[in-house]
Formats: C-alpha cells, sequence, structure tokens
C-alpha cells in the first residue's frame, strides 16, 4: 500500500494565501524530493532534501526535511495563481527505490 | 535534447487486448522507470530498470511486462488489458552519480480499457 502519506489532499485558497503540504513516510528516507504537476501536465522536480533538519528556499517556496528523515513540508508564501496544480512529495528509499505521495492539489482564487 | 518521449499520447483498448507503451530517453540516463496515476493514489511504481538488461519490480507490476535492450528505450507491455488498467502512464529516467536525484517524466500517455 501506500507508504508516503501527504495532507491535506485538497487545498483552496485565495491568492495571498499561504499554503502548507505535509508529507509522512512510513520509513527513514534517504532523501526527498519534491515535484509539481500543472494540470493536465507532467510531474516536474522542484528540489531535493537530504540532511535530517535541512530547510531550503525557492523564492516564495520552503521546504524542511524532519529530524527523523520521515516527514517533510512544502510551504507557499502569498499564492499566486501560477502556484495552481498537485505537488507531490517523493521519497528515495535503501532500495534505491522512489515512492511518490498521494498528492496535495492546490486551488487559488483570484 | 528531446528528454523523455512517450508514445502514444491517447490510447483505447478493449479488455484483453495487448499493447506496448514505448518510452525513450536521449539523455544516457541509466535509471529509468514506469509509474501509473490515478486520482487520489499519486504516483505508483509499476516496474524501473538501473541498466541495460537489468530490471525490477515496483509496487503495482501485476499484468506489465518490461525489458530494457538499450539504454535508451525501457517499454511497457500490457498483457491482457483490463478496465482497472485505464490510468496515465508516466516514464521517467534519471542519471546515476552526482549530488541531485532529479527525475525527468515524459508527457504521459492516457490509456483507456473499455
Amino acid at each position: 500500500g501506500q507508504q508516503v502519506m501527504q495532507i491535506p489532499q485538497y487545498q483552496h485558497v485565495q491568492e495571498g494565501e499561504d499554503f502548507t503540504t505535509y508529507c509522512n513516510s512510513s520509513t527513514t528516507l534517504s532523501n526527498i524530493q519534491w515535484y509539481k504537476q500543472r494540470p493536465g501536465g507532467h510531474p516536474v522536480f522542484l528540489i531535493q532534501l537530504v540532511k535530517s533538519g535541512e530547510v531550503k528556499k525557492q523564492k516564495r517556496l520552503t521546504f524542511q526535511f524532519g529530524e527523523a528523515k520521515k516527514n517533510s513540508s512544502l510551504h507557499i508564501t502569498a499564492t499566486q495563481t501560477t502556484d495552481v496544480g498537485t505537488y507531490f512529495c517523493a521519497g528515495r528509499r535503501a532500495t534505491n527505490k522512489l515512492i511518490f505521495g498521494t498528492g496535495t492539489l492546490l486551488a487559488v482564487q483570484p | 535534447n528531446a528528454g523523455v518521449t512517450q508514445t502514444p499520447k491517447f490510447q483505447v483498448l478493449k479488455t484483453g487486448q495487448s499493447m506496448t507503451l514505448q518510452c525513450a530517453q536521449d539523455m544516457n540516463h541509466e535509471y529509468m522507470s514506469w509509474y501509473r496515476q490515478d486520482p487520489g493514489m499519486g504516483l505508483r511504481l509499476i516496474h524501473y530498470s538501473v541498466g541495460a538488461g537489468i530490471t525490477d519490480q515496483g509496487e503495482v507490476p501485476n499484468g506489465y511486462n518490461v525489458s530494457r535492450s538499450t539504454t535508451e528505450d525501457f517499454p511497457l507491455r500490457l498483457l491482457s488489458a483490463a478496465p482497472s488498467q485505464t490510468s496515465v502512464y508516466f516514464c521517467a529516467s534519471k542519471g546515476s552519480g552526482g549530488a541531485i536525484d532529479t527525475q525527468y517524466f515524459g508527457p504521459g500517455t492516457r490509456l483507456t480499457v473499455l
């Protein structure tokens, strides 16, 4: 079954509001990646986190990797309509398999 | 570079038919994989390959076969299509080595099994 869970499944925000999606794994991960998929498109790589407690920023996006390397979060500050899409986390396990989370669909109302 | 290409973009099959989804990459990547995407399920790994001649099963391999005779190509075969295989299929590739583990996805194949 699904071993990387994401919450929420869906989030609807007003433009300018913040947004956060959370990712939890049942096992320790060697790294975690985040992808964005626009409606009708394919997943596109955003970032990779490797170290315990790591925090990375990309403009309005902040990514965190938990101390135990089992959870992660993506926070978007002041959302824009261009942020619309589904955000996936993906955990790399020791077996080299990349397991994707269930995704969070973000809708932004102008 | 074309990156990762997939054909066809759309396909409709009848139950019991077989077909092959094509995937090719021109980045000389060793690692290639197939995912299926269903609503509310995210992307689930079907099969993957760490190099030519080497394949392994992912989370949901039943009903699918793969082979990797060249570095560039990684076709996915549906042996006897079933309605439960209606999905969007994505092929992905990544290079080996390096600090960043980026996977590059193809545009997807939207498959409907009637």
